[in-house]
């Protein structure tokens, strides 16, 4: 879990402010999965991501997130306008190619904590 | 809807004998399927996949088994460890975008 850095580990907002979730995949990992988990929840898919492609975002909800990988530096989730039902473990993920052909590795994620 | 589905949340076992884990899935369009192992405060870490033109997928102690006509796989760990003991998510990959739909998990308890 080492390879691939999240930070902050912990990050507390009140309703209203911006959560910005950063993560540095591995090293020559140009793939990177974000995902959320929810207390007692699976993991759940959010969004799929290349160097400054937005492969897939069919799980992301439509308002208030949003993802973005460019070329230079990490990938960043950010959810403007935070509600408490945004508090939950948000995990982000890396490979070298797409899953299956190569496995994803996870970060030890962010806990994000809405007041 | 879940597509993947862990009905056991928890399974006890006593070290030295088998863990079986299980796992059922509605979606057919899965082509690969793999195993997580999570304990608190950290991410998932990749334990083993199956290609869903196999049935068996061996790696020391731990095997996968994939049964196609039933929906269904399973996780085997023999012998169990007490360092085992984690919470085992099971995943199916979904088409060629390659994203991972996960199970809720089963927290596994190795006892000595």
């Amino acid at each position: 879990n080492a390879g691939v850095m999240q930070n902050p580990r912990h990050l507390v907002r009140r309703r209203g402010q911006e959560a910005r979730l950063r993560c540095s995949p591995m090293k020559g990992h140009s793939h990177v999965y974000w995902y959320r988990q929810l207390p007692e929840e699976g993991l759940k898919f959010m969004v799929y991501l290349q160097k400054e492609n937005i492969i897939d975002e069919s799980g992301m909800p439509k308002e208030r997130f949003s993802a973005e990988f460019p070329k230079e530096g990490p990938s960043i989730l950010r959810i403007q306008q935070v509600v408490r039902g945004d508090s939950a473990a948000y995990f982000c993920a890396s490979s070298t190619d797409r899953v299956g052909n190569s496995p994803l590795h996870f970060g030890n994620g962010t806990r994000l904590t809405v007041t | 809807d879940q597509q993947v589905k862990q009905n056991s949340p928890s399974l006890s076992v006593q070290e030295g004998r088998i863990s079986i884990l299980n796992c059922d899935y509605t979606n057919s369009m899965f082509d690969y399927f793999l195993w997580y192992k999570k304990y608190p405060a950290e991410g998932p870490t990749f334990l083993i996949s199956i290609s869903s033109i196999k049935d068996k997928n061996e790696d020391g102690r731990f095997t996968v088994f994939l049964n196609k006509s039933a929906k269904h796989l399973s996780l085997h760990i023999v012998p169990s460890q007490p360092g085992d003991s984690a919470v085992y998510f099971c995943a199916g990959r979904e088409g060629s975008q390659g994203n991972l739909i996960f199970g809720k998990g089963t927290k596994l308890s190795v006892k000595p």
